[in-house]
């Protein structure tokens, strides 16, 4: 079956600008996951949804938000760029079936987003 | 709050075997992900611990202890395409994943 996809797989913005970058996870896969990956910090947690309700957000600024339809696909948005915004956003999904929380991510390839 | 901790970098020689650490602090901690990222991909499943010991998959065991926040990652006859990253990451509940800086390995002839 098809992987996590995320579009687009490159792109630059400059300072100020916006961006929305897209997910589409495993088929059933009800959890959707979203992380900022930087040389320096690692991969940092943003937020999760399950069945379209953001269950978890980590310690970004309200810059960072996202949303997840019916159908599981998910969105992120980042307002306001700013340089540090440069990184790999990485969308991961899981099966989740009994929404407990404890199951294996499976990541897509990434979106590269680089700010002037 | 969650705290993960291992090295930044680590060299192993071809067919050796190597350990590599992860301690960490955190609430509400349900287990204990590896995952290994080749330069330019994205992270792949290694191994999950929710209970203390050895889970052994193949070339590759994990190891957790949960009173000492303690997990390792231990690969054995080393192969040159294990060169790469290697991410410890706590399970905190509802999918709230918290991943450590990593660990890049390069394996040597």
């Amino acid at each position: 079956k098809a992987g996590v996809t995320q579009t687009p797989r490159y792109l630059i913005k400059t300072r100020g600008q916006q961006v929305t970058l897209s997910c589409s996870p495993i088929s059933g896969h009800r959890s959707v996951s979203w992380y900022q990956q930087t040389p320096g910090q690692g991969l940092q947690f943003l937020f999760e949804y399950f069945s379209e309700t953001q269950r978890n957000k980590g310690n970004f600024p309200g810059r960072f938000s996202g949303r997840q339809f019916s159908n599981s696909r998910s969105e992120m948005n980042v307002s306001t760029l700013e340089l540090g915004d440069s990184a790999l956003y990485l969308c991961a999904s899981s099966l989740d079936a009994l929404g407990s929380g404890a199951n294996v991510l499976t990541f897509g390839a990434g979106s590269r987003l680089t700010v002037l | 709050g969650q705290n993960i901790d291992q090295p930044t970098e680590m060299t192993a020689t071809e067919g050796a075997i190597v350990q590599i650490n992860c301690t960490y602090q955190t609430s509400g901690f349900n287990g204990l992900f590896w995952y290994q990222q080749h330069a330019g991909e994205a992270p792949t499943f290694l191994s999950y611990n929710v209970l203390d010991g050895l889970e052994e998959k193949g070339r590759f065991s994990s190891f957790l202890s949960r009173s000492k926040g303690y997990s390792y990652l231990l690969l054995k006859e080393l192969q040159m395409k294990d060169s790469a990253s290697y991410l410890c990451a706590a399970s905190g509940g509802y999918q709230k994943v918290t991943f450590g800086t990593g660990t890049k390995l390069q394996v040597i002839p």
